[in-house]
């Protein structure tokens, strides 16, 4: 089946520093892959999102790149702020059988501290 | 609306009563998911309605949880005599099929505490 693993949290940074948070997945067929993001007290928003190998996908400084040879989809991020402070869920949804049923990573807290 | 809705936004109950929760998709979305977020288990894929199609219950834990999708928009979410297992945020989305690998926009979702 499909899965998708996520590095544990929580991450605390210092503003400014750089991002990375580790996603790998398991599926079968040709997943397209997100990250999710949830703000204190907030639902889940989709942050970017990549449907084909190589493809990148960015928003609000975040970016990530759909690596099929590594199975990853890590999320980057050059500076943070404190206003990042959350929690990220990769997640995929591979089309078999039809409807697009996200399977999600566990979640990754951040914390930016100042 | 302009996003998903769901309600109500917190629901506490007794084991072993029935509550009913609410989604209201995106006008003009006609795909709608239902997915469970919990401490123990995370984010888990619920049931999914299609249009007219037959839903996809594939997610459903136990047959205390039913769904159901009227007139193709609002959806409701059944659960009967809940156990304390249950509780945890009851998440909606909806998304309009047809394009590439369609974005799915969540509610605010529904938390629910059984004593």
């Amino acid at each position: 089946g499909n899965s998708v693993t996520q590095m544990e949290g929580p991450v605390t940074l210092s503003e400014e520093a750089f991002l990375t948070i580790n996603c790998t997945y398991t599926a079968t067929g040709y997943p397209s892959l997100f990250w999710y993001v949830q703000y204190p007290g907030e639902g889940l928003q989709l942050l970017l999102k990549a449907t084909k190998a190589d493809d990148k996908g960015s928003n609000k400084g975040f970016e990530a790149t759909y690596r099929k040879e590594t199975t990853s989809f890590h999320l980057e991020k050059g500076s943070v702020q404190v206003s990042d402070s959350a929690v990220y869920f990769c997640a995929l949804s591979a089309a078999a059988g039809g409807g697009n049923k996200l399977t999600f990573g566990t979640g990754t807290q951040l914390k930016v501290e100042l | 609306g302009a996003g998903v809705s769901q309600s109500p936004s917190n629901k506490v109950t007794e084991k072993g009563k029935d509550v009913e929760l609410r989604c209201d998709p995106i006008s003009g979305h006609t795909a709608l998911y239902w997915y469970r977020q919990s401490l123990g288990q995370g984010l888990e894929f619920l049931i999914y309605f299609q249009g007219n199609s037959a839903p996809d219950k594939s997610g459903l834990p136990s047959d205390r949880f039913s769904a159901e999708r009227t007139g193709g928009s609002v959806s409701t979410l059944t659960i009967q005599r809940t156990q304390q297992e249950d509780s945890a945020v009851y998440l909606c989305a909806s998304s309009f099929p047809g394009t590439s690998r369609e974005t799915q926009y969540f509610g605010p979702g529904t938390r629910l505490l059984v004593l």
